[in-house]
């Protein structure tokens, strides 16, 4: 049972394009986070929200409780952008934090 | 970036010594995680602290113990380690419970 599915799973995209990756949960949250792991297997929090939407720079990221459904998107994707992306939610009754297996993006100049 | 540093990086050992890695922070963070990342599975959590000598168990704790005996170290050991606890392990931390974390640069551990 996975409480957080990711799609896709796997993004090729050219420079330039707009990306959308699309995070799904199961369960009640206090938040979602969403995470970039560089391919040297860094790991870096981007956004971290309970409601609405959030920006920074040419990233996005939205969330709808209600349907439990999260998006983050890449405006102008550059091959800098290439890294596995992964949603991840803290359960709202306890302690756990539960991570989707991550999309992994990789954008062609 | 949060001042947050794991060791061994690498680590080879065989099945059935035990290993112990170590999380190090210096941003005086209450709550620190342990995690492990397998193809397939995402990230899992281990253990986690919320404070000097309180732990409590994650999803796959089996296999694994902990100890916080100051707030900026964060030990993981692995009693007996077999060839499934092969394994990238993570360290996070965060300065309330699910806020934010800061992850460390992770330890490659392979058990032969």
């Amino acid at each position: 049972k996975n409480e957080v599915e990711q799609s896709p799973q796997n993004l090729t995209a050219q420079e330039g394009e707009f990306i959308t990756i699309n995070c799904s949960y199961s369960v009640g949250i206090s938040a979602l986070h969403w995470l970039q792991q560089h391919p040297g297997g860094g790991i870096v929090s981007l956004f971290m929200l309970s409601s609405g939407k959030k920006k920074h720079g040419r990233l996005i990221a939205t969330i709808n409780i209600q349907e439990k459904h999260s998006s983050l998107h890449i405006t102008a994707s550059h091959p800098r952008d290439s890294a596995v992306y992964i949603c991840a939610v803290a359960e709202n009754t306890g302690n756990q934090f539960y991570f989707g297996t991550g999309t992994s993006l990789t954008v062609i100049p | 970036d949060a001042g947050i540093t794991q060791s061994p990086r690498h680590k080879v050992t065989e099945t059935g010594t035990p290993v112990t890695l170590r999380c190090h922070q210096t941003e005086n963070h209450r709550y620190m995680y342990w995690y492990r990342q397998d193809p397939g599975h995402g990230l899992r959590l281990i253990h986690y602290s919320y404070g000097v000598k309180d732990t409590d168990k994650g999803e796959v704790s089996d296999g694994y113990s902990v100890s916080r005996s100051k707030t900026e170290d964060f030990l993981l050991t692995l009693e007996s380690a077999t060839s499934s606890q092969t394994s990238v392990y993570f360290c996070a931390i965060s300065p309330r419970l699910q806020e934010t974390q800061y992850f460390g640069p992770g330890t490659r551990l392979l058990v032969l």
